[in-house]
């Protein structure tokens, strides 16, 4: 099944301690995406990746960190996660570009304490 | 500055009838628009989109109509279903993508 997988699906950690959320995705897509959603505030993009080795910023990057070592795989790092960070975390992935339509993964609820 | 403006936060509308769901945008060079729906606990699901230079995009029950010249796009659902009860984002690339803030579109059986 064509699917964008992220783990953990719920996560509640504390302030300072590094964490590492997960991105796979097993379509041989190009494009992946990091977003979060927040009341009120829709979906905000962090860091995107046109392909390996090649990342950007997004509206949002301060407090993260990515890599894109491989096509699949496309993990959200936050180094010293504070609570401003509390948030609802997707991933996403799409072929070549952004307008065929994002695939995107189930969602990562974080909460930092 | 908001660039993709889903102005009504909530929509409610009976089964069976049109759902309208509009979005203004206001970079000019925004040259994609997508919808996307989402469920509770889901991620959202990639739904319908049209390109710039169209001004109409159908699938099955889903319309999109696109008006340039306003910066105005819309979704039409018809007839709507209990089903498509989701929240709904306007989203518009060129190269990046901006998403709205969202409308809760809630069917009534």
């Amino acid at each position: 099944e064509a699917q964008v997988t992220q783990n953990p699906r719920y996560l509640i950690t504390v302030t300072g301690k590094k964490l590492t959320v997960t991105c796979s995705q097993n379509m041989n897509h190009e494009y992946m995406s990091w977003y979060r959603q927040d009341p009120g505030l829709g979906l905000r993009q962090i860091y995107y990746s046109m392909n390996v080795e090649v990342t950007d910023k997004g509206d949002v990057p301060e407090g993260y960190k990515v890599s894109r070592k491989e096509k699949r795989n496309f993990p959200l790092i936050l180094e010293s996660p504070s609570p401003n960070q509390t948030s609802l975390y997707f991933c996403a992935s799409s072929p070549q570009g952004v307008n065929y339509g994002y695939t995107f993964g189930s969602g990562t609820r974080l909460t930092v304490v | 500055d908001q660039q993709v403006k889903q102005n009504s936060p909530s929509l409610s509308v009976q089964e069976g009838r049109i759902s309208i769901l509009n979005c203004d945008y206001t970079n000019s060079m925004f040259d994609y628009f997508l919808w996307y729906k989402k469920y509770p606990a889901e991620g959202p699901t990639f739904l319908i989109s049209i390109s710039s230079i169209k001004d109409k995009n159908e699938d099955g029950r889903f319309t999109v109509f696109l008006n340039k010249s306003a910066k105005h796009l819309s979704l039409h659902i018809v007839p709507s279903q209990p089903g498509d009860s989701a929240v709904y984002f306007c989203a518009a690339s060129g190269p990046w993508v901006t998403f709205g803030k969202g409308t809760l579109l809630t069917v009534n059986p």
